[in-house]
């Protein structure tokens, strides 16, 4: 759903270990989720997508899973790299309305 | 092809002043939207505009903001009178037109310091 300013939760991982970074929406008639991830300083950047049609994509070291059921979306990232550290939002929208929601973000801090 | 443009990216403004904050959509993008991000928080939508329409402005402060997306040029999210809780990133995304599984693209904000 939408962000409500609260401060953003922290996931510490090591550097070559996978991330797992969840989100739960809000909407159930939502058809369309993304993956954003925020560089300090920088604007949002497209990660990867998903339709409400499958469960699970694969990008290069992402993937992304989708619960219908529960409304949940989560982020895994393979063999994080201090690259990766960075705030990543997922967003929500359906085709009928073109609003993008976006969930309040998780900070990815990666230890070498 | 030209991503989502935002002027100027650092704006200082004393309080009681306005501060005009630009965004050109990325070239075919009908559809705009404003957020604001406070230090180590999430995105607040703001308000999500059509050319020439407000389609929804529910996360704007009544007072104080405004904001347009004319025929011609770019989306003008309008500050007056700026106090100090002002100070923010304020982002621009743009996206095609509805119906369209695609996603937002965003601009790299504007940074209002207000002193």
């Amino acid at each position: 759903g939408e962000s409500v300013g609260l401060h953003l939760p922290t996931l510490s991982v090591q550097e070559g270990d996978n991330s797992i970074i969840n989100c739960a929406y809000s909407n159930s008639a939502s058809d369309y989720f993304i993956w954003y991830k925020q560089e300090s300083g920088k604007g949002p950047q497209f990660i990867i997508d998903i339709r409400s049609n499958m469960d699970k994509r694969q990008g290069q070291r992402v993937t992304v899973l989708l619960n219908k059921t529960v409304k949940h979306l989560s982020l895994q990232i393979a063999a994080t790299q201090p690259g990766d550290s960075a705030v990543y939002f997922c967003a929500e929208k359906t085709d009928n309305f073109n609003k993008f929601y976006f969930g309040s973000g998780t900070k990815l801090n990666v230890k070498p | 092809n030209a991503g989502v443009m935002q002027n100027p990216r650092h704006l200082v403004r004393r309080r009681g002043q306005e501060a005009r904050l630009r965004c050109s959509p990325m070239k075919g993008h009908s559809h705009v939207y404003w957020y604001r991000q406070l230090p180590e928080e999430g995105l607040k939508f703001m308000v999500y505009l059509q050319k020439e329409n407000i389609i929804d402005e529910s996360g704007m402060p009544k007072e104080r903001f405004s904001a347009e997306f004319p025929k011609e040029g770019p989306s003008i999210l309008r500050i007056q009178q700026v106090v100090r809780g002002d100070s923010a990133a304020y982002f621009c995304a743009s996206s095609p037109p509805a119906g369209w599984s695609t996603e937002a693209f965003f601009g790299q904000g504007t940074r209002l310091t207000v002193v």
